[in-house]
């Protein structure tokens, strides 16, 4: 089993929609990250969380420490939001390592 | 922007050929890091670097080799490369004097390698 779980793998949705996107983890962590990489390939660092809700534009972030969840959420969505968010997890456990999941693909249709 | 860049961006080379990628960064970070990127997979970490001449393994560094000689170079070398490791490599730096526990990545563009 993967120590960091997305859901969905894929989503499409219409512009205007609200966007959930969900991250689980199995291991102690001391931060989670969330990214976002465009279909040009770049990726770009969108919160990094430890503890609560991060909101920046449109975007939120949250995360549930003692559940081992984090969701992000996308308001008013627009095709430019299509890209593939990755969630990744600094772990206690592990060496301070990083570890990713396999990303949520969105697409956005006009 | 952490001013890392990369390169190649593309390389296409055959099975057996020696390669190397090159990250570079202008701001004297001091965390570095090269993933590689699949399908089916998340980013995995290939090796990384806590400061020149100082660098250790990740999970999948079979096959690859890295050198640090100045702070802004991170080199990584495939001695001979496999099409297994037809991939897209990302580099990645960590801001320093960010908090222990608490570093974000930054990742350069990528370089998409193709062994055939």
């Amino acid at each position: 089993k993967n120590e960091v779980e997305q859901s969905p793998q894929n989503l499409t949705a219409q512009e205007g929609e609200f966007i959930t996107i969900n991250c689980s983890y199995s291991v102690g962590i001391s931060a989670l990250h969330w990214l976002q990489q465009h279909p040009g390939g770049g990726i770009v660092s969108l919160f990094m969380l430890s503890s609560g809700k991060k909101k920046h534009g449109r975007l939120i972030a949250t995360i549930n420490i003692q559940e081992k969840h984090s969701s992000l959420h996308i308001t008013a969505s627009h095709p430019r939001d299509s890209a593939v968010y990755i969630c990744a997890v600094r772990s206690e456990n592990r060496d301070d390592k990083i570890i990713f999941g396999k990303g949520t693909r969105l697409h956005i249709l006009p | 922007d952490a001013g890392i860049t990369q390169s190649p961006r593309h390389k296409v080379t055959e099975t057996g050929t020696p390669v190397t990628l090159r990250c570079h960064q202008t701001e004297n970070h001091r965390y570095m890091y090269w993933y590689r990127q699949d399908p089916g997979h998340g980013l995995r970490l290939i090796h990384y670097s806590y400061g020149v001449k100082d660098t250790d393994k990740g999970e999948v560094s079979d096959g690859y080799s890295v050198s640090r000689s100045k702070t802004e170079d991170f080199l990584l070398t495939l001695e001979s490369a496999t099409s297994s490791q037809t991939s897209v490599y990302f580099c990645a730096i960590t801001p320093t004097g960010t908090a222990p526990g608490f570093n974000e990545q930054f990742f350069g563009p990528g370089t998409r390698l193709t062994v055939l």
